[in-house]
């Protein structure tokens, strides 16, 4: 079946670095692709999207492309900020499944 | 635009006790989902809704726990009766349709002792 795979956490940047989390996944077909960051306290918020084979989302400095020959969708960044602290989850539309599927979620903390 | 709305954002009760949680999704959503999440089995997705009528509730732990959606405006999740593991935060996202974005709102902070 359809599953998401992302990097282990905890992360700890300091404030300016670049940053990678990598996401990849399983996945029948061609499935549409989310990155969403979990502030503390707070429920998920959408991120970034793509929704075919070479497509690069983007917002808030964050990017993420779609790369279908690796199966993955890892998220950059290229100089965090204290702010960016939070949860990021990637998620693919289960298509047929009618849901999105979440990878479990990584932790970072950005040190000013 | 109002978001997706859950109350209570905290709850404390009672092992044994009744436990509803509600929600309201945007406007115009057809899609409903109620997820729990915790430290060790992070976001688990319980049931999922689509024009009021329930899809895949594969998800919901055990027959304690219970999900209706009378209009399109209004949900419940109904934990009866409720266990210390039960502890979580639980949401509620909504979508404009399957392979949309989903809206979560900022969950029910969930505590049985």
């Amino acid at each position: 079946g359809n599953s998401v795979t992302q990097m282990e956490g905890p992360v700890t940047l300091s404030e300016e670095a670049f940053l990678t989390i990598n996401c990849t996944y399983t996945a029948t077909g061609y499935p549409s692709l989310f990155w969403y960051v979990q502030y503390p306290g707070e429920g998920l918020q959408l991120l970034l999207k793509a929704t075919k084979a070479d497509d690069k989302g983007s917002n808030k400095g964050f990017e993420a492309t779609y790369r279908k020959e690796t199966t993955s969708f890892h998220l950059e960044k290229g100089s965090v900020q204290v702010s960016d602290s939070a949860v990021y989850f990637c998620a693919l539309y289960g298509g047929s499944q009618g849901n999105l599927i979440f990878g479990k979620g990584t932790k970072l903390s950005v040190k000013p | 635009d109002a978001g997706v709305i859950q109350s209570p954002r905290h709850e404390v009760t009672e092992m044994g006790q009744e436990v509803t949680l509600r929600c309201k999704p945007i406007s115009g959503h057809d899609y409903l989902f109620w997820y729990r999440q915790t430290m060790m089995r992070g976001l688990e997705l319980l049931i999922y809704f689509n024009n009021n009528v329930p899809i895949d509730d594969s998800g919901m732990p055990e027959d304690r726990f219970s999900a209706k959606m009378p209009n399109a405006s209004f949900s419940t999740l109904k934990i009866q009766p409720s266990e210390p593991r039960d502890s979580a935060v639980y949401f509620c996202a909504s979508s404009f349709d399957s392979n949309q974005p989903q809206h979560f709102g900022d969950g029910t902070r969930l505590s049985i002792l």
